[in-house]
């Protein structure tokens, strides 16, 4: 059965990089894809992007000039980085696995495992 | 505002049945798109509930089932119990923002 622990800094000042790594226990790493999602009282659950094995990204458009993605596969882990981040960006943040599959021209993805969260704060 | 309209919240009575909807629009579930169920405790993460409209993982009581319509989606739970109360989220994908997530509905058990 696959785990996700996930850690990073919980505190930020605005302008700084948001930075967590999330690290997949089990289970096997490729074949899917892996996803970081914010929840916030504000904004509610946001997805932030995605990466598979090989390295291929999707990020939400809204956050896609900050964002990267990140994965290390000797480890089985992959990472976020969140730049200039400002008040909004604090929020819970998750990693999950991703369960990614193609209908024709349809794409259906779910989020089957996840992360303990991290909270997130930005202040200064 | 999400993409995806959920009720903010629904109640029952030990036993009974409630139902939250799950509105989207014409680039996410009414394009197709399967519709996504999760259930959140407080200070927990989400936990898959539905896939695939209405497929149960293992592990999830019969009393939770799901359907989709159109540019509509529901979750149905029968039976409540006091351990259902918690808050649900539906999820699907759009054709121009990705995976998109409802903004949740409390259920209340009476």
């Amino acid at each position: 059965q696959v785990q996700l622990q996930q850690w990073g800094a919980g505190l930020l000042k605005p302008s700084e990089t948001l930075s967590l790594t999330c690290a997949v226990h089990g289970g096997s790493f490729s074949g899917y894809y892996w996803s970081w999602i914010r929840q916030s009282p504000g904004k509610g659950l946001e997805g932030i992007g995605e990466i598979n094995h090989s390295g291929g990204t999707n990020y939400n458009p809204s956050l896609k000039s900050r964002v990267t993605i990140s994965v290390d596969t000797s480890k089985n882990q992959f990472s976020l980085k969140l730049s200039s981040v400002t008040a909004a960006d604090t929020a819970v943040y998750y990693c999950a696995r991703l369960v990614y599959m193609v209908r024709g021209v349809i794409v259906d993805n779910w989020f089957d495992t996840w992360g303990q969260g991290t909270l997130v704060t930005v202040s200064s | 505002q999400s993409v995806l309209t959920q009720p903010p919240s629904v109640s029952g009575a030990p036993g009974q049945r409630v139902t939250i909807s799950c509105t989207g629009s014409s680039s996410n579930i009414g394009a197709g798109y399967d519709v996504h169920w999760y259930l959140q405790l407080p200070g927990t993460a989400p936990k898959l509930l539905i896939f695939a409209n209405s497929v149960r993982p293992s592990g999830v009581p019969d009393r939770f089932s799901g359907s989709k319509s159109g540019t509509s989606a529901s979750l149905a739970i029968t039976g409540l119990q006091a351990e259902d109360e918690a808050d649900y989220y539906c999820q699907s994908y759009d054709s121009s923002l990705s995976v998109v997530f409802g903004p949740g509905t409390k259920v209340t058990v009476l």
